[in-house]
């Protein structure tokens, strides 16, 4: 079955940009139909979504964050990435990567990777 | 930014029916599909029901979801301690263009 790994630095300085790659196994990107995903989760609290990405390289992202956020895709790889411009110490939290299904009226995230813990701190 | 609106806790004892519910409005619940995700402790989110009632091949049917108007519900029937977990609804906002969550459940079996 599909799986997805987050990785990337865990510690991001203020004002510098954070990047992390998800690395899809058992299921090719470019094999269309799914959306891949950036969810966030701030320390103790609740889900945020980031935003996706479709392997044609279409993006969708929150617009909260749309100005700082860039999501890209290598299929030749089976990667996709995020990039968070501009850091402060409110995008610490557990990133997830993810599939999306988006038929119409709706969309769900599965299966999620493990998540992996960026900290922005000098 | 819409909200999703959830009880930030609830409770039950084994073998009990709970039940979990979100509240939001017409641009999400009341005008798309309503999911749920279970995080267990220390573990990332999984799917345990979309599309309203629908469960992911290997959700127990003790699992069930049910929307109405604007407002969604979990069902969890014969609650068992591994069921403890935190517990979020989910629904496309129209005005978000995106996916929204709400702020979660912590389930506690006592």
């Amino acid at each position: 079955q599909v799986q997805l790994q987050e990785s990337g630095p865990g510690l991001v300085k203020p004002s510098q940009t954070l990047s992390l790659t998800c690395t899809v196994s058992g299921g090719s990107i470019s094999s269309g139909g799914y959306y891949w995903s950036w969810i966030r989760q701030h320390p103790g609290k609740g889900l945020e979504w980031i935003g996706y990405i479709y392997y044609s390289g279409s993006t969708y992202y929150n617009p909260s964050l749309k100005s700082r956020v860039t999501i890209s895709v290598d299929t030749s790889k089976n990667q996709f990435s995020l990039k968070l411009s501009s850091v402060t110490a409110a995008d610490t939290a557990v990133y997830y990567c993810a599939r999306a299904e988006r038929p119409p009226g709706g969309d769900w995230f599965d299966p999620w990777g493990q998540g992996t813990l960026v900290t922005v701190s000098s | 930014q819409s909200v999703l609106t959830q009880p930030p806790s609830a409770s039950g004892t084994p073998g009990q029916r709970v039940t979990i519910s979100c509240s939001g409005s017409s641009s999400n619940i009341g005008s798309n599909t309503v999911n749920w995700y279970q995080q267990l402790p220390g573990t990332a989110p999984k799917l345990l029901i979309y599309s309203n009632n629908q469960r992911p091949s290997g959700v127990p049917d003790r699992f069930s979801g049910s929307k109405s108007g604007t407002s969604a519900s979990l069902a969890i029937s014969g609650l068992q301690s591994e069921d403890e977990a935190d517990y979020y609804c989910a629904a496309w906002d129209d005005s978000l263009n995106g996916p929204l969550f709400g702020g979660g459940t912590k389930l506690t079996v006592l």
